[in-house]
């Protein structure tokens, strides 16, 4: 059972490239999310999902697009990276949106 | 806005010393609490959720109790193995929010054999 997998697992961009953070889940979760998580900051949400085709802003979405177009994946595009985007991400899901999350083990990505 | 502030930041604990990390929020309507435990280089690991203050949860050496304003988190006889970083956070009821997580910073513990 391989629960939530990310990839890459690490990732340097330069300023202004882009690419796709892969999130796939084998548990036929509804429930999805993107975070970041920084030094003195938290986990924060970024963009979440409800089900297939159905997905919201979180706290920090700017640069950031998803799509839900099935239900086990959840990609995570940073659009045109920035030095404000190192950080490290993690894609989390849910059977039911009051139970507790699976998280991945993270991408660290490092824009320079 | 919803807040989870958590304390306190890290811990020192010898290997036996029991203790207890706090985790105080402000929320306008509260679905549920959890806790998580992260190792360096990891993802949060699901530990506990709380629903309704008076609630109390046990997994081994770990005890989760919840009130109207705050969460705490026993820790009994640690072992060295208990050493992570343990994360506080609320679901709000608010339809809109969806499913959302709001998390405190976390608290640092270390257990000294």
């Amino acid at each position: 059972n391989a629960g939530v997998t990310q990839t890459p697992k690490f990732q340097v961009l330069k300023t202004g490239q882009s690419m796709t953070l892969q999130c796939a889940q084998d548990m036929n979760h509804e429930y999805m999310s993107w975070y970041r998580q920084d030094p003195g900051m938290g986990l924060r949400l970024i963009h979440y999902s409800v089900g297939a085709g159905i997905t919201d802003q979180g706290e920090v979405p700017n640069g950031y697009n998803v799509s839900r177009s099935t239900t086990e994946d959840f990609p995570l595009r940073l659009l045109s990276a920035a030095p404000s985007q190192t950080s490290v991400y993690f894609c989390a899901s849910s059977s039911d949106r009051g139970y507790g999350y699976t998280f991945g083990s993270g991408t660290r990505l490092t824009v320079v | 806005e919803d807040q989870v502030t958590q304390s306190p930041e890290a811990l020192r604990l010898q290997e036996g010393e029991s203790s207890s990390l706090n985790c105080s929020y402000t929320v306008s309507g509260l679905r549920g609490l959890f806790w998580y435990r992260q190792d360096p280089g990891k993802g949060p690991e699901f530990l506990f959720t709380l629903y309704s203050a008076g609630e109390e949860k046990e997994k081994e050496r770990l005890k989760a109790t919840l009130t109207k304003k705050e969460s705490f988190l026993h820790i009994t006889a640690p072992k060295p193995e208990d050493s992570a970083t343990y994360l506080c956070a609320v679901q709000v009821l608010k339809e809109t929010s969806g499913s959302r997580l709001t998390f405190g910073e976390g608290t640092q513990l270390t257990v000294n054999p």
